[in-house]
């Protein structure tokens, strides 16, 4: 069965300073990764996903993960924070069972940017 | 807009009435999923249709909650006799390939 782990409830950083969001996973075959944003008020957003091909993956709004399967690792990160990526972001793991696709969301990470 | 859509977007009711939601997804989108959302969780699995099979359905999904999804459009979730603990966002989603794209969800307050 998959689980996924967001280590940070919450991560503060200033405006123009990197990001790193946290995830680990476990899943028992060779799985798919997502990101998502929710901004307060609003839908989930896909920010990008991994699904066996480059394990480096470039999202939306400059956003980029990569995938470490030593580590079962799949951290998000942004080279510079901007105002309007304050926001929930949910690392989701991803596997085929025999129903069909199964997701699982993480606990979600409050990114907090600070002017 | 072609993306799914959920209504209401906010449903106030009173212990032990029954709720309705619907949800349309992305058109020739065969897979369709919903989920609930607490505050300051991530979403939770609650059950998925491919076209109108439903095909798995969480533990959470107790007997007073049923859904359909009739001619493999647009899905309905039903709540029976609420409670307050039902009280969450609840999500829908359908899928083309391996990405999920969800909608705005349905915010249900049971007093």
């Amino acid at each position: 069965a998959q689980s996924v782990t967001q280590l940070d409830s919450h991560v503060s950083v200033s405006e123009g300073t990197p990001v790193l969001l946290r995830c680990n996973y476990s899943s028992s075959y060779s799985p798919s990764l997502f990101w998502y944003v929710q901004h307060p008020n609003k839908g989930l957003q896909l920010l990008l996903k991994y699904t066996s091909a480059a394990t480096l993956v470039k999202g939306i709004n400059g956003f980029e993960a990569e995938f470490k399967k030593s580590e079962t690792s799949f951290h998000l990160t942004k080279p510079s924070a901007h105002m309007s990526d304050a926001a929930e972001y949910f690392c989701v793991v991803s596997e085929v069972d025999n129903y069909g696709q199964n997701f699982v969301f993480g606990p979600g990470t409050r990114l907090s940017v600070l002017p | 807009d072609t993306g799914v859509s959920q209504d209401p977007r906010h449903k106030i009711t009173k212990r032990g009435q029954n709720v309705t939601f619907r949800c349309d997804p992305i058109s020739e989108h065969n897979r369709l999923y919903w989920y609930r959302q607490t505050l300051g969780q991530g979403p939770e699995f609650l059950t998925y249709f491919q076209n109108e099979a439903q095909l798995e359905k969480s533990r959470l999904l107790s007997d007073r909650f049923s859904a359909e999804r009739p001619k493999g459009s647009f899905s309905t979730l039903e709540i029976q006799r609420t409670e307050q603990g039902d009280s969450a966002m609840y999500l829908c989603a359908s899928q083309s390939g391996e990405t999920q794209y969800f909608g705005p969800g349905t915010r249900l307050l049971v007093l």
